[in-house]
């Protein structure tokens, strides 16, 4: 196991909703990512928090937020839902924002309907 | 502009036989991280090996194997006598080592989903 926890496992929400992913990452660890993985794909970059802030984000929406909270805990918000935002939601923790070395949650499947 | 391709979208074998996936890469950097994960159906992303762009040497742990090679920017994995408790989907993925506050992003293949059969 990574140390890295993500709840809830699954989600469903209705198109329009807005949702929390929250991520708990590793003891120590003051950097998380979070990635968006649709059926059948790779992991995609959404963004990283570095110590409270965002330090870097991918080609996602404004309506994709995030929050990193004093512990180092995570939170991805995700606004007015759309059913192409079904897909698993994975954080990954790391000890600075230029270490390589991430590791990964179980991920939260969230399914729009 | 970077990029990840596995070929290979599904392979299937017969316990005990060798596989090999295919991964590709592009990228102008010269510093950078090479790696693959493995997940299974749980979801979660396991590490397996992470190698930098300087050290070309083959690698084994057990019944893996990785053959990195700068010249045709591949880093190939290979399972010696599958088993079946091996099937899952396989990702290999690139980072650029970040100058100054740039982000260390991950950049993933679509992955190759591997089923070993009994």
């Amino acid at each position: 196991e990574t140390g890295v926890t993500q709840s809830p496992t699954h989600l469903i929400k209705t198109r329009g909703q807005q949702v929390t992913l929250r991520c708990s990452s590793q003891s120590g660890h003051n950097t998380v990512s979070w990635y968006q993985q649709a059926l059948g794909q790779g992991p995609q970059f959404i963004f990283q928090y570095y110590r409270e802030e965002e330090n870097g984000r991918g080609n996602f929406p404004p309506r994709f937020s995030g929050l990193q909270f004093p512990n180092y805990s995570s939170e991805l918000n995700v606004n007015a839902l759309e059913l192409d935002d079904s897909a698993l939601y994975l954080c990954a923790s790391s000890l600075g924002h230029t270490n390589t070395e991430a590791f990964f949650g179980q991920g939260t499947r969230l399914t729009v309907v | 502009a970077q990029k990840v391709t596995q070929a290979q979208t599904e392979i299937s074998v017969v316990e005990k036989e060798d596989v090999t996936l295919d991964c590709v890469y592009e990228t102008r950097d010269t510093t950078y991280y090479l790696f693959w994960y493995k997940q299974p159906p749980s979801g979660e992303l396991v590490f397996l090996i992470r190698r930098n762009s300087f050290d070309e040497q083959n690698e084994i742990s057990g019944r893996y194997s990785w053959n990195f090679q700068k010249s045709t920017s591949s880093f190939n994995f290979t399972i010696t006598a599958s088993q079946v408790v091996d099937s899952a989907v396989y990702f290999c993925a690139l980072i650029m080592v970040p100058l100054g506050g740039a982000t260390n992003k991950l950049i993933f293949g679509t992955g190759t989903l591997l089923a070993v059969q009994p």
